[in-house]
């Protein structure tokens, strides 16, 4: 089976800019993750979604983040304006369900570095 | 507290000598427990799962989980240099939220 796709794989833009990356999950994968990993730190959740519905969002910046997934596949995940404490790789990541015992698959990434 | 705390490492064990991974966690209600293997500049890879207090086996990886101390394990058997990588222990706990460690580095020293 075709892995969770995310692009791009490397952006860098300057500070006070906004960006944009996408995710598109395993075929029938109703749960989508976005995740946040400083080099050095294990990933932090952002938001989680059930088909097209948000789950959990309590750690995301909402004054900066957001995320939308419509229709219930892909995602895109937003930063306006980006600072540098952004600077993270960002992993998207899908599972069967919110309610599943089975771990995640993960997107290959998003290094965003902030300048 | 952290809600899942591991050891950062560096852990270096010898080629074909057992690794131990440890994991805490504060949650006591929670359910599902993960080990996750990360290579440098790769993405989170799930390699096993453990649900149940007891281990785990599956090939040269045995989970190990105490619910009543809170404490998952990971062992390597036979470590070979290709297992060096960062491993992240993950929890599943309320809410079906899962929460990371930070991960411990393991070093397979030829």
């Amino acid at each position: 089976e075709a892995g969770v796709a995310q692009s791009p794989r490397y952006k860098i833009i300057e500070k006070r800019q906004s960006v944009a990356f996408w995710c598109n999950p395993i075929s029938g994968h109703a749960t989508l993750y976005w995740y946040q990993q400083i080099l050095g730190q294990g990933p932090k959740l952002l938001i989680q979604f059930q088909n097209n519905g948000v789950v959990d969002d309590s750690q995301l910046p909402k004054d900066r983040f957001s995320a939308e997934r419509l229709k219930g596949v892909d995602s895109t995940l937003k930063i306006q304006p980006a600072k540098l404490e952004d600077s993270a790789v960002y992993l998207c990541a899908s599972s069967l369900g919110g309610q599943t015992v089975y771990g995640y698959t993960f997107g290959s990434g998003t290094r965003l570095t902030v300048v | 507290q952290k809600e899942v705390e591991q050891n950062s490492g560096p852990l270096s064990v010898p080629e074909g000598a057992i690794a131990s991974l440890n994991c805490t966690y504060s949650d006591r209600g929670s359910q599902s427990f993960f080990w996750y293997r990360q290579y440098s500049g790769k993405s989170p890879e799930l390699i096993m799962s453990i649900y149940s207090n007891g281990d785990k086996e599956d090939g040269r990886f045995t989970a190990q989980l105490n619910k009543a101390s809170q404490y998952v394990s990971l062992l390597i058997r036979d470590s070979q240099p290709s297992d060096s990588a960062t491993y992240l222990c993950a929890v599943r706990g309320g809410y079906q939220k899962v929460t990371f460690g930070t991960g411990t580095k393991l070093q397979v020293i030829p």
